[in-house]
């Protein structure tokens, strides 16, 4: 089974503070790895994706990528309250004989309040 | 922007009836997926398609089926409903971003699909 795991939240943070979230997978032969944003009521949306060991930033936010510890996590500096939101952590494993069409396995979610 | 259109936002129907879910993208996307999504449990696959008329099984496919007769629609059946698939259902279609790495599938979803069975 392969899985996802998120830390379990709910995480709360002051405004302007650097909020982190983490996520864990158990398939070693996974390729890319997404953070998505669902605002209650919405569908997710793509906040970035990383495919490479170490850090990869967009403006507030930074993904952190370990493949050897299995681990990716996603941190959000200068926190809003704009940002109060589901974060889903997904994970695009190697299908058999390399083709990946984008079966994308999620993390159950973290719930993020980033309160004024 | 890719848009992905779902049919109905909401939907009540009644334990034993068949219900579809429809779904259509406007960006000729290979790659289509269902989803539903449960408090607690995040998004399980139910069944994608890579191709018209081809499909696959998710990780929780039973109770349902799916049909993609034209590349840019695909259809999510529930054959005799029953009250345990009461869930929010959302759609994907997917574009492989050749140029940003391996396995750059990003998914765009549709607003989702409220299915209550009662």
């Amino acid at each position: 089974q392969k899985e996802v795991e998120q830390n379990s939240g709910p995480l709360s943070v002051p405004e302007g503070a650097i909020a982190s979230l983490n996520c864990t997978y158990s398939d070693r032969g996974s390729q890319s790895f997404f953070w998505y944003r669902q605002y209650s009521g919405k569908s997710p949306e793509l906040i970035m994706f990383i495919y490479s060991n170490g850090d990869k930033e967009d403006g507030r936010f930074t993904a952190q990528l370990n493949k050897a510890s299995q681990y990716v996590s996603l941190l959000i500096r200068d926190s809003q309250p704009s940002d109060s939101a589901t974060y889903l952590c997904a994970v695009n494993p190697l299908a058999a004989g390399g083709t990946s069409y984008g079966k994308l396995t999620f993390g159950q979610g973290t719930i993020l309040t980033v309160h004024p | 922007d890719v848009k992905v259109t779902q049919s109905s936002r909401y939907l009540v129907k009644r334990t034993g009836e068949k219900v579809f879910l429809e779904c259509v993208q406007d960006m000729d996307h290979e790659n289509m997926f269902w989803y539903r999504q449960d408090p607690g449990l995040g998004l399980r696959l139910i069944y994608f398609s890579y191709d018209v008329k081809m499909k696959e099984k998710g990780d929780i496919p039973e109770g349902y089926s799916v049909s993609r007769e034209k590349k840019e629609r695909f259809s999510l059946i529930l054959e005799s409903a029953s009250t345990n698939q009461t869930s929010m259902y959302l759609c994907a279609s997917s574009l492989l971003l050749r140029d940003r790495g391996p396995g750059a599938n990003v998914l765009t979803f549709g607003a989702g699909s409220r299915l209550t069975v009662l």
